[in-house]
C-alpha cells in the first residue's frame, strides 16, 4: 500500500527553528507538496519538490531525497502565526495525491 | 482569500435530510475536487472533475452525489447520510487536470458537516 508518515504534533519556541519530517512509500513519484492549514481555514500551498535538494522560500525551506523517500519542511525564525497544521502529500505514478495525516505545530512564546 | 468559495460553512442535518454543498472557483481553473477531512486522518479524495467531466470517483458511497454544471461550479448533493459522514468537506481547484501540470491545489475553507 501507499503510505505517508509525519509526526502528529510538534512544539517549538518563537524565534527558533523547527524541522517537520515526512517519509513516504508510494507507487512511483511525481513530486512532493507541503501545505499549511490554520485551524478553520483552507490548506494553502507552501512548496513543491520534484528533484532532490533544498528549495528555499523566505523563512521556509523544503528538502527532498527521492532515494530515501524522505522530505522535510524547515521553518526558521518561528512566529506565533506559524502555529498550524502542515500537510505532506506525494503525487504517485498516476498523479494521484497521497496525503499524510498532517503535523500540528504549536509555537510557544 | 484563495479564490475558491464554499457554502455553507457549517451544516447540521439529520440522517433523512437532503442538502447540498456548493463550491465556486474564480481562478479560471480546469479541474475541481471534493475532499473529506476527518480529524487526525489524511485527506480523502472523493471526486475529481476535469473540464466538467468526472475523471475520478474513489469508491464513494452513493449517498454522496457530485454535480459539475460548468468549470467554475461544483456541488456535492447529500442524502440519507450517516453520523460517520460528519467531517470537513473541502473543495479544491487546479489549473490543469492531474498529470497535466504541477498539481498545485487551491482549497476553499470547507463546509463543516454534522450528521445527527
Amino acid at each position: 500500500g501507499q503510505n505517508i508518515d509525519q509526526p502528529t504534533e510538534m512544539t517549538a519556541t518563537e524565534g527558533a527553528i523547527v524541522q517537520i519530517n515526512c517519509t513516504y512509500q508510494t507507487s512511483g513519484f511525481n513530486g512532493l507538496f507541503w501545505y499549511q492549514q490554520h485551524a478553520g481555514e483552507a490548506p494553502t500551498f507552501l512548496s513543491y519538490n520534484v528533484l532532490d535538494g533544498l528549495e528555499e522560500k523566505g523563512r521556509f525551506s523544503s528538502f527532498l531525497s527521492r532515494s530515501k523517500g524522505y522530505s522535510y519542511l524547515l521553518l526558521k525564525e518561528l512566529q506565533m502565526k506559524d502555529s498550524a497544521s502542515y500537510l505532506c502529500a506525494v503525487q504517485d505514478s498516476n498523479y494521484q495525491l497521497i496525503w499524510g495525516a498532517g503535523t500540528k505545530l504549536i509555537i510557544k512564546p | 482569500e484563495t479564490g475558491v468559495t464554499q457554502t455553507p460553512r457549517h451544516l447540521v442535518m439529520g440522517m433523512t435530510n437532503k442538502k447540498s454543498l456548493k463550491c465556486e472557483q474564480h481562478l479560471g481553473h480546469n479541474a475541481m475536487y471534493w475532499y473529506k477531512q476527518s480529524a487526525k486522518k489524511p485527506l480523502e479524495l472523493m471526486f475529481v472533475y476535469s473540464l466538467e467531466e468526472r475523471v475520478e470517483n474513489n469508491s464513494v458511497p452513493s449517498r454522496f452525489s457530485p454535480e459539475c454544471p460548468n468549470s467554475s461550479h461544483l456541488f456535492l448533493h447529500l442524502h440519507t447520510l450517516q453520523p460517520e459522514d460528519s467531517a470537513l468537506y473541502l473543495c479544491a481547484s487546479s489549473q490543469e487536470a492531474p498529470g497535466d501540470g504541477t498539481g498545485e491545489l487551491f482549497f476553499g475553507e470547507g463546509s463543516r458537516l454534522t450528521v445527527l
